[in-house]
């Protein structure tokens, strides 16, 4: 079952701040960010493995609410680095990561 | 070394090729994955390799037939293409067991695949 993020795109100012919302009609045994540049392979940013956990990476953070089949990713004081298209991805097991459609975050100077 | 390489980069192909896409790694992980990305979409799961052995096929067309030969190594045999499985094939790696909820996936550069 894909996940559903929100917004699909966001378009920033550099130093400001954004939420994205990834959210499943299905448990979310675990939640997975990644974010992928124009022309460039998905790159991992952080696993949430419990209900309630936070984690952070550099600026950005995320929070998992198991209750709610939600996770939301915090992009903190937006740098020009952090443009690209952030995917959440829930993990099932057998190893099974299934990614939501995406949002596409531009940060402009 | 933390790569994930995978080779073409670009593959061009008629309906009637025979082609291979390759991937390899030399982290130690024992799972590999070949997920399909067209543009503006997330990547979508095709297979899973766990301990050499496909633990996950999502309903792949028989065209598609990859290969794990050893831990390092995956690939993906192509045959009689459709023009619509023109796509980004990008093959991943993690050091996560099945049935594990961890795992952090290495994601190669993809193969760009044009069928005409």
């Amino acid at each position: 079952q894909q996940p559903v993020q929100s917004p699909q795109a966001v378009i920033l100012r550099e130093g400001e701040d954004a939420v994205i919302n990834c959210s499943s009609s299905k448990a979310l045994y675990s939640v997975h960010w990644y974010r992928q540049k124009h022309g460039e392979a998905p790159v991992f940013l952080m696993i949430l493995l419990k209900g309630g956990e936070q984690k952070g990476h550099e600026k950005i953070s995320a929070s998992f609410n198991e209750k709610k089949q939600q996770s939301s990713l915090y992009l903190t004081a937006s740098q020009l680095s952090y443009s690209g298209t952030y995917f959440c991805g829930n993990k099932a097991a057998g190893n099974k990561l299934t990614f939501g459609g995406g949002t596409r975050v531009l940060v402009k100077p | 070394d933390t790569e994930v390489t995978q080779t073409p980069k670009h593959l061009v192909m008629g309906m009637t090729n025979k082609k291979s896409l390759k991937c390899e790694q030399h982290m130690g992980h024992r799972a590999m994955y070949w997920y399909k990305q067209k543009a503006k979409k997330p990547p979508e799961l095709m297979f899973v390799y766990s301990y050499e052995k496909l633990s996950i096929n999502e309903s792949v067309p028989s065209r598609f037939s990859p290969e794990c030969p050893n831990s390092s190594l995956l690939n993906l045999h192509l045959h009689a293409l459709q023009p619509e499985d023109s796509a980004l094939y990008l093959c991943a790696s993690s050091q996560g067991l099945a049935g594990m909820n961890t795992g952090e996936l290495f994601f190669g550069e993809g193969s760009r695949l044009t069928v005409l």
